[in-house]
């Protein structure tokens, strides 16, 4: 069964627009969430996660458990921002990982 | 130390045949995964050790692949009889703690390609 659901692969936005990167998820219980990112040429590396509340690069992402969703959000969208973001899910027991597909985002200057 | 290294870079190899990778996670990491990721998807969990111990294996780790971490630091995965199928990019992870929201530190990542 598909885990974690990212609807778009590409998404362009202008410099200085509001960028939001939708991510779905199916498991029971209370799965822990996760945000990475892939600029280019660099390795996989951990955005944020949701249960530390934490905005990063200015990004945030806020768990709705009643819409299973996970989005990433960022009110004004900057060059550098342009890579590739994963969501991802982490099991109840924590010994099992499920990634999205992947989202590719380009911020237009 | 620079981070998780993965030996080779890139593999190719003839179907039927035998490959191994290598991973050396950041030092004193306990726990070290293996992903899968094939283009156009995110990477496909493989299987975990906790220090030396392999404590999950995904139903994607067919009888084919074979991983250890002897000595609880560097680790193998072995591909016996190489399939088409298995071409893709093999992603190791390290994470320090017992907890699922440890961070994972990446590699680079083996590239491997079947003919």
């Amino acid at each position: 069964a598909q885990r974690v659901t990212q609807p778009e692969k590409l998404l362009s936005v202008f410099k200085g627009a509001p960028v939001e990167l939708k991510c779905n998820y199916s498991y029971s219980g209370s799965p822990e969430l996760f945000w990475y990112v892939q600029y280019s040429r660099q390795r996989l590396q951990l955005l944020l996660r949701h249960i530390s509340r934490e905005s990063i690069k200015g990004f945030t992402a806020d768990l709705n458990k009643g819409e299973t969703s996970f989005h990433l959000k960022k009110p004004f969208a900057q060059e550098e921002d342009s890579a590739m973001y994963y969501c991802a899910l982490s099991g109840i027991s924590g010994n099992q990982f499920y990634f999205g597909t992947g989202t590719s985002l380009t911020v237009i200057p | 130390d620079t981070g998780v290294s993965q030996d080779p870079r890139h593999k190719i190899t003839k179907r039927g045949q035998n490959v191994t990778f290598r991973c050396d996670p950041i030092s004193e990491h306990n726990r070290l995964y293996w992903y899968r990721q094939t283009l156009g998807q995110g990477p496909e969990f493989l299987t975990y050790f906790q220090n030396e111990a392999q404590l999950e294996k995904s139903r994607l780790l067919s009888d084919r692949f074979s991983a250890e971490r002897p000595k609880g630091s560097f680790s193998t995965l072995e591909i016996q009889r190489t399939e088409q199928g298995d071409s893709a990019m093999y992603l190791c992870a390290s994470s320090f703690g017992d907890r699922e929201t440890d961070t994972q530190y990446f590699g680079p990542g083996t590239r491997l390609t079947v003919l």
